[in-house]
């Protein structure tokens, strides 16, 4: 089945600094992928999604490339800022997108 | 966009006890869907409800323990059975718009005791 696995949190940043975090992905067919956010007592927000592959979703500063070769789609913001602090979930869809499988969360926290 | 509101936010209950989950859209959607999340965990779905028919239930999950109602377009409550503390969880609702976006309530942050 499908599944979506990205990197162990916390990633915990000073303001300004780089961010990458990790999601790799299985899936059987040619799925759409996200990143999802979710700030805290919030419910989740799509940050960014890219349907096929070479595709770069981008919002916020923030950056993912649909990378198929090796099924990864990688968040990156060049600078950080304290209220980037939120769970990040990587996820994909590949029934339409009704229905979505999520990674484990990664938690950021950036501290002034 | 749609705005969903989940009610309760949060509960602390009793293990035999049930607790009801309600989830209500701004607008008209065929279909929600309900996930949780249990600590440290992944959001994994656990049914599609679809006004006027019954919920489809991902392996794992039974009606019995997480029976479902969808009695309109706009509204649907899940319903956590005979409660033990393993059924400590966030549970989300969600719904997808036009097969865009997926958006979610702000979840229900359950404790069994």
């Amino acid at each position: 089945g499908d599944s979506v696995t990205q990197m162990e949190g916390p990633v915990t940043l000073s303001e300004e600094a780089c961010l990458t975090i990790n999601c790799t992905y299985t899936a059987t067919g040619y799925p759409s992928l996200f990143w999802y956010v979710q700030y805290p007592g919030e419910g989740l927000q799509l940050l960014l999604k890219a349907t096929k592959a070479d595709d770069k979703g981008s919002n916020k500063g923030f950056e993912a490339t649909y990378r198929k070769e090796t099924t990864s789609f990688h968040l990156e913001k060049g600078s950080v800022q304290v209220s980037d602090s939120a769970v990040y979930f990587c996820a994909l869809s590949e029934q339409g997108y009704s229905t979505l499988t999520f990674g484990k969360g990664t938690m950021l926290l950036v501290s002034p | 966009s749609a705005v969903i509101s989940q009610k309760p936010s949060r509960d602390i209950c009793q293990r035999g006890t049930s607790l009801t989950i309600q989830c209500q859209v701004d607008s008209q959607v065929t279909m929600m869907f309900w996930y949780r999340q249990q600590p440290g965990q992944s959001l994994t779905l656990i049914a599609t409800a679809n006004q006027g028919s019954e919920a489809t239930y991902e392996s794992g999950f039974v009606i019995d323990k997480f029976p479902i109602s969808r009695p309109n377009l706009t509204f649907s409550t899940l319903t956590v059975s005979n409660m033990s503390p393993e059924d400590s969880s966030i549970y989300l609702c969600s719904v997808v718009l036009a097969r865009t976006e997926a958006f979610f309530g702000q979840g229900t942050r359950l404790t069994v005791v």
